[in-house]
């Protein structure tokens, strides 16, 4: 079974602050996503990537950047963080059209 | 461009009722439909997902059939029990967008008392 893990799993910064989230998956899947979750929102995309060092831009990107290092390690980065940037995040990687979703990381900007 | 819509924001039930949460979807094409599922502290799960018109998917307990002509993948279960609270999301992937982006629905928190 795909293994997806998140780190830190809870982060607290202060408005303007620099945030990097971490995802790393185990099974060598090309895509890898990451999300946000917001009450009345459900799930949107805001990066994603088919393979170490690409980078496609989600439904929701502004404000965040991303980079795929390698195959496993799929990093989000706030440079300039905002409190409309507090949220749940998600990353996913991907085998045929099942996605498969770590465990979060709840942000908070102050 | 695609969307995905469930009506229901929270649905509250005790156990061994009949429960349905609505989804309907906004495509072109033959999308593919999915519902997922995140409980507690945990992120989504697919529960299962159909492809082609009049296909049912199931899982748990749970189904749910693809209408083309109603453009609707409605998600029921006959008896539900308290472990199914959880968040439920209704879901699509068009073949033909880039990346086999996920588009969700906003999702449908159920709660079951015992």
């Amino acid at each position: 079974e795909a293994a997806v893990t998140q780190s830190p799993r809870n982060k607290v910064t202060v408005t303007g602050g620099n945030v990097t989230l971490s995802c790393r998956q185990t099974n060598s899947h090309n895509y890898m996503y990451w999300y946000r979750q917001d009450t009345g929102h459900g799930l949107r995309l805001i990066h994603y990537s088919y393979g170490a060092g690409n980078l496609q831009i989600g439904d929701v990107p502004d404000g965040y950047k991303a980079t795929r290092t390698t195959q496993e390690d799929f990093f989000l980065l706030l440079e300039l963080a905002s409190p409309s940037q507090t949220s749940l995040y998600f990353c996913a990687s991907r085998t045929g059209d099942e996605q498969y979703f770590g465990p979060g990381t709840r942000l908070t900007v102050l | 461009g695609d969307s995905v819509t469930q009506t229901e924001g929270q649905v509250a039930l005790s156990e061994e009722d009949f429960l349905t949460i609505h989804c309907n979807y906004s495509a072109s094409g033959y999308p593919t439909l999915f519902w997922y599922v995140q409980y507690p502290g945990e992120g989504p799960q697919l529960l299962f997902r159909a492809s082609r018109d009049k296909e049912k998917g199931s899982s748990r307990g749970f189904e749910a059939t693809y209408d083309k002509g109603t453009t609707s993948f409605h998600l029921r279960k006959a008896s539900v029990q308290e472990s199914d609270s959880a968040v439920y999301y209704c879901a699509l992937s068009n073949y033909g967008s880039s990346g086999n982006k996920l588009i969700f629905g906003i999702g449908t928190l159920l709660s079951v008392k015992p």
